[in-house]
């Protein structure tokens, strides 16, 4: 069974460009929901996904957006990046039945320069 | 969601039991307690969740106190590679999006 992926691994950006961030959850998970974890710092919420609708959104402003396909896999979006948001982000995918327990991927580390 | 407090950092003798304490004096009733873990370089991984009774998987088990202020995970015998840092979260109902992760504490697995 193949667990969650993430691409790409590493990613440079300049400040104010945009940036995709891609996510294959494991499979037959219907859930996705994405992480943004800064240096020495725990996971933050993004926001969820479940059957391609945002399903539940953490703090964070309109230019962090996101999909999901109809395969369950997702993309997180970032418009005019910003110094800050250089971080770790991670996807974690889960079961509709057993959603206690997300799998999580390894992360794409992010930096903005 | 309730907030949860945890030592900042532990060391833990190789073949012995870790024990992980949590403070969540505020949990309300319908609050699960549920616990993840992040080795180096990876993601978070679950590890085990509990409402009230003790828990026991093949990776650990959660002791909660009767009047679900604390709970205690136990690693029963710790080896280098749980080197990691292990956060408690509590969160309403047994759907574990949305979650909230403190700083966890930094468990050192010695040899």
């Amino acid at each position: 069974e193949t667990g969650v992926t993430q691409s790409p691994t590493h990613l440079i950006k300049t400040r104010g460009q945009q940036v995709t961030l891609r996510c294959s959850s494991q499979s037959g998970h219907n859930t996705v929901s994405w992480y943004q974890q800064a240096l020495g710092q725990g996971p933050q919420f993004i926001f969820q996904y479940y059957r391609e609708e945002e399903n539940g959104r953490g703090n964070f402003p309109p230019r962090f957006s996101g999909l999901q396909f109809p395969n369950y896999s997702s993309e997180l979006n970032v418009n005019a990046l910003e110094l800050d948001d250089s971080a770790l982000y991670l996807c974690a995918s889960s079961l509709e039945d057993r959603s206690y327990e997300q799998y999580f991927g390894p992360g794409t580390r992010l930096t903005v320069t | 969601d309730a907030k949860t407090t945890q030592p900042t950092s532990m060391d833990c003798a190789e073949g012995r039991a870790a024990n992980l304490p949590c403070n969540h004096s505020t949990i309300s009733g319908n609050e699960y307690v549920y616990w993840y873990r992040q080795i180096h370089s990876q993601g978070p991984q679950y590890i085990i969740h509990g409402l009230k009774n003790n828990e026991t998987n093949e990776m650990a088990s959660l002791i909660i106190t009767e009047d679900r202020k604390s709970s205690t995970l136990i690693l029963p015998h710790a080896t280098l590679r749980d080197t990691a840092v292990y956060y408690c979260i509590v969160r309403a109902g047994r759907v574990a999006y949305k979650l909230s992760f403190g700083a966890g504490t930094t468990v050192t697995v010695r040899a």
